[in-house]
């Protein structure tokens, strides 16, 4: 099983719709949760962070499930520019690593 | 410009090369990570400094692979002899939060590896 788990997509949703997307963790101790995002052939750039109590920013809301290990992201009204691919990413603390660990990636096309 | 900048942009060479790719953080930034992104694939952690030491380099796949930072700024990843196999993105981040959690990472644009 992989660290850090993304269902690649992609997924197509009409301008104006409501999509959400998982990301599993491995490490139950796992802490500081993030959700990036990248546009084809360039770099990732930081969307919001995950807190314990759940985060809103816009149209983007982030939760953190930790009985579950999972994160997510939910984006309602969704705009043609929000088509790109998002990434999670943890520090999973059972590996010791001091850097995040990233997922694959959930990619999203808005289409008009 | 005041962001992470990574040269070269793109970079072919032939198997069996030593390459170097230079990675230049924001001006303040102590923490400098190095990843690599395949296509298709999130970016995979490679090293970590925190200054001028790698508080971290768990994710260099082999020996073959070697980052420095010797004066706590800008940073150079190796690579000898070179394989097919480490075509990829080769990222660069840096981050102003000392120690514990990155924060917020800024990532540079890449370097594009090729290997023939």
């Amino acid at each position: 099983r992989k660290e850090v788990e993304q269902d690649p997509g992609p997924f197509n949703v009409p301008e104006g719709a409501t999509v959400a997307f998982n990301c599993t963790y491995s490490n139950s101790a796992s802490q500081s949760f993030f959700w990036y995002r990248q546009d084809c052939r360039k770099e990732p750039k930081l969307l919001m962070s995950v807190y314990s109590s759940g985060n809103e920013d816009g149209r983007f809301t982030a939760q953190l499930n930790r009985a579950s290990q999972y994160i997510s992201l939910l984006i309602r009204d969704s705009k043609l520019s929000d088509s790109a691919t998002y990434l999670c990413a943890v520090i999973l603390l059972d590996t010791g690593r001091r850097a995040l660990t990233f997922g694959s990636g959930t990619r999203l096309q808005v289409q008009p | 410009g005041a962001g992470v900048s990574q040269t070269p942009s793109n970079k072919v060479t032939e198997k069996g090369k030593y390459v170097e790719l230079r990675c230049d953080p924001i001006s303040g930034h102590t923490a400098l990570y190095w990843y690599r992104q395949s296509l298709g694939q999130g970016p995979e952690f490679l090293i970590y400094f925190q200054g001028t030491g790698a508080a971290d380099d768990s994710g260099l796949p082999n020996d073959r692979f070697f980052a420095v930072r010797p004066e706590g700024s800008v940073s150079t990843l190796k690579i000898q002899r070179t394989e097919r196999g480490d075509s990829a993105v080769y990222l660069c981040a840096s981050s102003a939060l000392a120690g514990g959690s990155p924060g917020e990472l800024f990532f540079g644009e890449g370097s594009r590896l090729t290997v023939l």
